[in-house]
């Protein structure tokens, strides 16, 4: 069975700056898809990025990009320029390329804050 | 816009009162998903819908059921909630097609027992 840790809790950081968000994953397999969503507060879950496991070439959305290390089953975000509403709760998550319905492993999460 | 739907947003029931919670979706995805997510916890999936197949996850307790009765329609429904049961339910759906699509979330029903 698939695993993901995210070892961060809570993270801040000062309105402008920069952060990065930790996520580990532990699979046999050797196609699969890495996602983060974010979580605000009474907020619905969305999107923010997502990469797949045969691109090597690292996923970028706007401010948001990810630093993908196959070999080391790390897939870490940064958010350049941060901004009070990137305030939430952040999942990393692992989605198995095989299988029909493709659920979703989430991290515990990261609870980001941004600071005026 | 197409989106995941769920009704209610906020749902109190009593203990051991039977509560169902509604879910519907304009994306016409074939995968419909229920998780439950208690404070600051991830999402825990119970049991998805792969078009009228339903799939239970070992650990999901035998008080949690779930209706399909259309592509558009998901129901969960707690036959005697406990107090443990209380927290954020969410729906979610997603195509089988290949790309890793995600799941697309509802805005969730927070449920509290009294």
């Amino acid at each position: 069975a698939q695993t993901v840790t995210q070892s961060q809790p809570e993270m801040s950081v000062q309105e402008a700056e920069t952060v990065t968000l930790s996520c580990t994953y532990d699979t046999s397999e050797s196609d699969y898809y890495l996602f983060w969503y974010k979580q605000p507060p009474s907020r619905q879950m969305i999107l923010v990025i997502r990469q797949e496991a045969y691109k090597q070439q690292n996923a970028t959305e706007n401010r948001f990009s990810v630093n993908f290390q196959k070999a080391a089953k790390s897939f870490s975000l940064k958010i350049s320029d941060s901004q009070l509403g990137d305030a939430a709760m952040y999942f990393c998550a692992y989605r198995s390329a095989s299988g029909s319905a493709r659920q979703l492993t989430f991290g515990s999460g990261t609870q980001l804050t941004v600071l005026p | 816009d197409a989106m995941v739907i769920q009704n209610p947003r906020y749902q109190v029931t009593q203990f051991g009162k039977p509560v169902t919670l509604s879910c519907s979706q304009t994306l016409n995805h074939n995968v419909m998903y229920w998780y439950q997510q208690k404070s600051s916890q991830a999402p825990k999936l119970l049991f998805h819908y792969y078009d009228k197949d339903f799939n239970n996850e070992a650990d999901t307790p035998d008080n949690f059921q779930s209706r399909r009765p259309n592509t558009s329609f998901c129901f969960l429904d707690i036959r005697s909630p406990g107090l443990g049961d209380a927290a954020m339910y969410l729906c979610a759906t997603s195509t089988d097609g290949t790309g890793g699509r995600p799941q697309h979330f509802g805005d969730g029903t927070r449920l509290s027992i009294l």
